[in-house]
């Protein structure tokens, strides 16, 4: 069964500092990953996806995650964090592309 | 306007009652999910569609029925509400790989 572990329940970065937020999959053949977002009271929101090809992926709001294989993970990263950043992350498995089983996600605070 | 939607937005209702949620879209996707949104859970799939008639079980199904009998629509009914189903539900559609959520309904089962 494809699956994800975001290790980290709670991340807090000052703003303006780099982030890594983990994602470890366990799969045996090449996954379907994304990264959703959801900002307080919202909805949520795609930030990037991988299917296949360049194991560097670029997303929205200057964000990016690189997948690898040796490490079976797919870390989102952002080089400088903004205040509207603070939200909740999910690391989310697809099945022929369809994103299906969300996890409990990483909830991102940014203090000043 | 072209979307997504879900009502209604907020219910309040009583243990051992049916409630039945809508989710509506308009761009004709195929696949259509429910999911529910409980602190300490992040999102649970509770079931989704690849198609008209075509509907299969998530992670959390007990409780919970669904139809598709056309493609825009997919609603999710408690056929007898329980506390434990006190949540946000939220409907999503995809196309190609990327989901679309509606805003969200939360449901409080008193």
């Amino acid at each position: 069964a494809q699956s994800v572990t975001q290790p980290d329940i709670h991340i807090t970065v000052s703003e303006g500092a780099s982030l890594e937020l983990r994602c470890n999959y366990s799969y045996g053949a090449t996954p379907y990953l994304f990264w959703y977002v959801q900002s307080p009271g919202q909805g949520l929101q795609l930030l990037l996806k991988y299917f296949s090809g360049d194991t560097l992926v670029q997303g929205i709001k200057g964000f990016e995650a690189e997948f690898k294989r040796s490490q079976s993970s797919f870390n989102l990263r952002k080089p400088s964090v903004h205040w509207s950043d603070a939200a909740e992350y999910f690391c989310v498995p697809g099945c022929s592309g369809y994103a299906l089983n969300f996890g409990k996600g990483t909830s991102l605070l940014v203090t000043p | 306007d072209a979307g997504i939607t879900q009502s209604p937005r907020y219910k309040i209702t009583e243990t051992g009652r049916q409630v039945t949620l809508m989710c509506h879209q308009t761009w004709s996707h195929s696949y259509m999910f429910w999911y529910r949104q409980d602190l300490g859970h992040g999102l649970r799939l509770i079931y989704y569609s690849a198609a008209a008639d075509i509907t299969d079980k998530g992670e959390v199904p007990d409780g919970y029925v669904v139809s598709r009998s056309k493609t825009e629509n997919f609603p999710l009914t408690l056929e007898s509400a329980t506390r434990s189903q006190t949540s946000v539900y939220f409907c999503a559609s995809s196309d190609i790989g990327e989901l679309f959520f509606g805003e969200g309904s939360r449901l409080t089962v008193l």
